[in-house]
């Protein structure tokens, strides 16, 4: 499968814990995107890399989370103390030119 | 920043017409992409169009971009194609920002 693969598919954790998300863009894409989407509404950016620079950050992107692609291959992004408005759809794309979505990370915080 | 907007917000046609979304713009871009998520909430590539016209199958196309807008057409609809169609541009500093999206409802 040469697409963009999301890990996990689903997360439930509680208030307060950390969470780690996995993206695994293609292969030769150099710019890796992180959305998050909640119900209803279109996908919101959070941030975006070049091979292993960090470009952009929203200012949704609070201090409780952090991206990282190491050696621009895969990328994670992690939420510590999550809270229940961290519930969403978490979306990672690849680009070059045209992006390249995986099929999310739905996390539910409880 | 960039507005990027959608319409018509919501769609509701019988199997087997046609339709057209629209996204407008409000500034120059590098590129644009028409997507559809489909229940399951992945967003399907469907065109990478920063000028011109493409089609595939009885989707089609069109981005005139000195005029800041783009046309997607859905030709004899079919249930499958119901979902949000989005529209997503980049510029600039490379940033892909998002339409506000249509929700397109085919009734059998």
């Amino acid at each position: 499968d040469t697409g963009v693969s999301q890990d996990p598919r689903h997360k439930i954790t509680k208030r307060g814990q950390n969470v780690t998300f996995r993206c695994d863009p293609i292969s030769e894409h150099n710019r890796l995107y992180w959305y998050r989407q909640t119900l209803g509404q279109g996908p919101e950016f959070l941030t975006y890399f070049q091979n292993e620079a960090q470009l952009e950050k929203s200012r949704l992107l609070s201090d409780r989370f952090s991206a990282e692609r190491p050696k621009g291959s895969f990328s994670t992004l992690e939420i510590q103390r999550t809270e229940q408005g961290d519930s969403a759809m978490y979306l990672c794309a690849s680009r070059f030119p045209d992006a390249f979505f995986g099929q999310g990370t739905r996390l539910t915080v409880v | 920043g960039i507005q990027v907007e959608q319409s018509p917000p919501d769609l509701i046609l019988q199997e087997g017409a046609n339709s057209t979304l629209r996204c407008n713009f409000s500034d120059s871009v590098n590129n644009l992409q028409w997507f559809h998520q489909n229940p399951w909430g992945q967003l399907i590539n469907l065109f990478y169009i920063p000028s011109g016209t493409k089609q595939n199958g009885r989707l089609s196309a069109t981005t005139v971009a000195t005029e800041r807008y783009s046309l997607l057409y859905i030709s004899s609809s079919q249930t499958t194609d119901s979902g949000v169609y989005f529209c997503a541009v980049v510029f600039g500093n490379e940033k892909l920002t998002f339409g506000t999206g249509t929700r397109l409802t085919i009734i059998p």
